[in-house]
């Protein structure tokens, strides 16, 4: 876990305006993914990344985008377009395969970033 | 897609005494079943995961077990202890690997408030 940061802890943003996410891991993994938690609810999945320059739509991606240009860096950027940004947005890395040659499913998380929207 | 549903919401035992939690998933293909605690305003924390190729897996008072036929898997903690208080979710996927799969990310349930009376 302790090799995932997530920057700001908390964010502010006002309403029509676009703010980015940063999430950098250094632990080598190949997959990164960001996940949207809001109150009592469990997490939900915006994006990932298996590959550099290679990202898929989650199940709520409308009114976010991504990139993914290096292995260790994959930002979330919160459009204008996100009707309601307010959450707690956490990034989460996986090895995909270890060292041994064995799959390994594992997401760690980051530390995770609050976005409040005023 | 996926869908995991997580009974209950909120959960309070006697201290010492053991908690069992209830996920079912509606994917056939699914086959990695993770479980995370989150504490207030942290990060997940995976405690216990297993495959669809095991029917349980224990690590000390923690185990979960997993009926591929009825598409549900449960956690069980024995000898409950005020630190294990938190909020626990249930996740499920397609492992890295699979055919149709490869770490798209995990769906989860909603989430178990376990609260522990002294």
């Amino acid at each position: 876990d302790g090799g995932i940061t997530q920057s700001p802890k908390y964010l502010f943003r006002k309403e029509g305006q676009n703010v980015t996410l940063s999430c950098e891991q250094n632990l080598n993994h190949d997959a990164m993914y960001w996940y949207r938690q809001d109150p009592g609810q469990g997490l939900r999945l915006i994006y990932y990344s298996q590959i550099v320059n290679d990202f898929q739509k989650g199940d709520i991606a409308e009114g976010y985008s991504v990139s993914r240009e290096k292995k260790e860096s994959f930002p979330l950027t919160v459009t204008s377009a996100q009707k309601n940004p307010t959450a707690f947005y956490l990034c989460a890395s996986s090895s995909l395969v270890e060292g041994s040659g064995k799959t390994t499913d594992t997401q760690y998380f980051g530390p995770g970033t609050r976005l409040t929207v005023l | 897609g996926e869908n995991v549903e997580q009974h209950p919401s909120t959960l309070s035992v006697q201290e010492g005494d053991s908690a069992v939690i209830k996920c079912t998933y509606s994917d056939s293909a699914s086959n990695y079943f993770p479980w995370y605690k989150q504490e207030l305003g942290k990060r997940p924390q995976l405690i216990i995961d297993i495959r669809s190729n095991v029917g349980e897996k224990k690590d000390q008072r923690i185990a979960v077990t997993l009926n591929k036929t009825a598409k549900h898997f449960s956690l069980h903690i024995t000898e409950t202890q005020p630190e294990d208080s938190a909020v626990y979710f249930c996740a499920a996927s397609r492992a890295w690997g699979t055919a149709g799969g490869g770490a798209d990310g995990l769906t989860f349930g909603k989430g178990t408030h376990l609260i522990i009376q002294p």
